[in-house]
């Protein structure tokens, strides 16, 4: 069964900038989440979508973060302008469920460098 | 928002030595717990559930307290491939459809 795939893998822009990730998650996966993980710190919650509508982006900067998923598919995630404190890696996880007793499948992640 | 809170470590310890990872939880209304091992610039990987029983995979033995709203995790017979970072994660029923809370994680070097 093929993984949660995530693209690009590293990605150096300056502050100001834009930049864009994209998601597959493993077919069949209702739920998909977008978490940010700051280097030393846990993954943190930015915005779950439950087929291609939206759960929770309360943890989301809406005034610089975007995210979708159109089709219930795959996702992306938008960052414009990035700022300094946005270096960490972003993680896509895929759930079969979100409810009760779950596993969350983690991509590789993109390793994101702000300077 | 919710919290999740774990020793910090680091943990180094020499092979074959027990070591036990404690967590404890804010959200007393949690109903799922999980520990999850992240490698060194690797993505997290489940390691297993966490039930109110208690319950054991192997060398790994996980144990809730919901009274105290606390989570531990003992690994016997350490092994040099058990170095990592184990995250305690606990579901956040606050919230909509159980969001997952992390703990900053423990890291666990063991060593030769």
């Amino acid at each position: 069964e093929a993984g949660v795939a995530q693209s690009p893998r590293y990605k150096i822009i300056e502050k100001r900038q834009s930049v864009a990730f994209w998601c597959n998650p493993i077919s069949g996966h209702a739920t998909l989440y977008w978490y940010q993980q700051i280097l030393g710190q846990g993954p943190k919650l930015l915005i779950q979508f439950q087929n291609n509508g939206v759960v929770d982006d309360s943890q989301l900067p809406k005034d610089r973060f975007s995210a979708e998923r159109l089709k219930g598919v795959d996702s992306t995630l938008k960052i414009q302008p990035a700022k300094l404190e946005d270096s960490a890696v972003y993680l896509c996880a895929s759930s079969q469920t979100s409810v009760g007793t779950y596993e969350q499948y983690f991509g590789p992640g993109t390793r994101l460098t702000v300077t | 928002r919710k919290e999740v809170e774990q020793d910090p470590g680091p943990f180094n310890v020499p092979e074959g030595a027990t070591v036990a990872f404690n967590c404890t939880y804010s959200n007393s209304a949690s109903q799922s717990f999980f520990w999850y091992r992240q490698d060194c610039r690797k993505e997290p990987k489940l390691l297993m559930s966490v039930y109110s029983s208690g319950n054991e995979d192997g060398r790994f033995t996980a144990q809730l307290n919901r009274a105290s709203q606390y989570i531990s995790l003992l690994i016997r017979d350490s092994k040099l491939s058990d170095s990592a970072t184990y995250l305690c994660v606990v579901n956040d029923y606050g919230g909509s459809q159980g969001n997952l809370i992390f703990g900053k994680g423990t890291k666990l070097s063991v060593k030769p």
